[in-house]
C-alpha cells in the first residue's frame, strides 16, 4: 500500500483569500495523479489529470503543478469563494496504470 | 448518460447476512472499481477490474467478491457482513488505454452493519 500524504488537513480561510495545498507521493513507478473535488453528500469529481513532470492545468481560479522527480503535487485557488468550500483529493496512479490510491484529502471552508 | 449508477443509496443489515451492492456505468468505460470511505481513512481501493471477465484485488479486499460480466456491471458482494464493513461504498470507472483519464464516481451507498 503506497502512501499518498495531504497537507493541511483542513482549512478556513475567508472569502477572497488565495490558498494553496500539497500532494506528497512516491516519486517511482509514477503513472499519474489526479485532482478531485469532493463537495459535501456528493461524489468526487475530477478536477485535473497530470502525467508529466512540470505539467501546469488550471482550471478558472484553480490550477495544480506537478514534480514527478520529488513526489509533490500542488493545488492552488486564487481569491476563494464560499462555493469552494469542499474536501480535495489527490490520488496517485501506480501498478500499470490500474490503481488509483488516494490521500486523506484538504478539507477547505470559506467564509464570505 | 446516466453515468455511474449504484444501488441502493442506503442498506441496513445484521451481522452475518449476505447482500450485493450494484454499479453500472453507461459510458462503455473498461475500468471499474470499488472504493470504501471511512472517517479519518480517505477513499481506499476494494476490488477493481480493467474488462469483462478480468478482476482483481485493491488495498482492503478481504470479506469482499466481485465479478465482471458484463462491460456495464461490476456487482460488490459481503459474503458475512460484519460491523468493520459500515462504511460509504462508491464505484468507479474510467477508460484505459492512456494514463490521463479521469475517474467518474457514484452517488454511494451508505452501509450500515448492526
Amino acid at each position: 500500500i503506497l502512501n499518498v500524504e495531504q497537507s493541511p488537513q483542513s482549512l478556513h480561510v475567508q472569502e477572497g483569500d488565495s490558498t494553496n495545498f500539497t500532494c506528497s507521493f512516491p516519486s517511482s513507478n509514477f503513472y499519474a495523479l489526479h485532482w478531485y473535488r469532493w463537495e459535501t453528500a456528493k461524489s468526487p469529481e475530477a478536477l485535473f489529470v497530470m502525467t508529466l513532470n512540470g505539467d501546469e492545468k488550471k482550471k478558472g481560479r484553480i490550477s495544480a503543478t506537478l514534480n514527478t522527480k520529488e513526489g509533490y503535487s500542488y493545488l492552488y485557488i486564487k481569491g476563494s469563494q464560499p462555493e469552494d468550500s469542499a474536501t480535495y483529493l489527490c490520488a496517485f496512479l501506480y501498478n500499470a496504470g490500474n490503481m488509483l490510491t488516494f490521500g486523506g484529502g484538504t478539507r477547505l471552508m470559506v467564509k464570505p | 448518460n446516466a453515468g455511474v449508477t449504484q444501488t441502493p443509496k442506503f442498506q441496513v443489515l445484521k451481522t452475518g447476512q449476505s447482500m450485493t451492492l450494484q454499479c453500472a456505468q453507461d459510458m462503455n468505460h473498461e475500468y471499474m472499481s470499488w472504493y470504501r470511505q471511512d472517517p479519518g481513512m480517505g477513499l481506499r481501493l476494494i476490488h477493481y477490474s480493467v474488462g469483462a471477465g478480468i478482476t482483481d484485488q485493491g488495498e482492503v479486499p478481504n470479506g469482499y467478491n466481485v465479478s465482471r460480466s458484463t462491460t456495464e456491471d461490476f456487482p460488490l458482494r459481503l459474503l458475512s457482513a460484519a460491523p468493520s464493513q459500515t462504511s460509504v461504498y462508491f464505484c468507479a470507472s474510467r477508460l484505459t488505454g492512456t494514463f490521463y483519464n479521469e475517474q467518474f464516481f457514484g452517488p454511494g451507498t451508505r452501509l450500515t452493519v448492526l
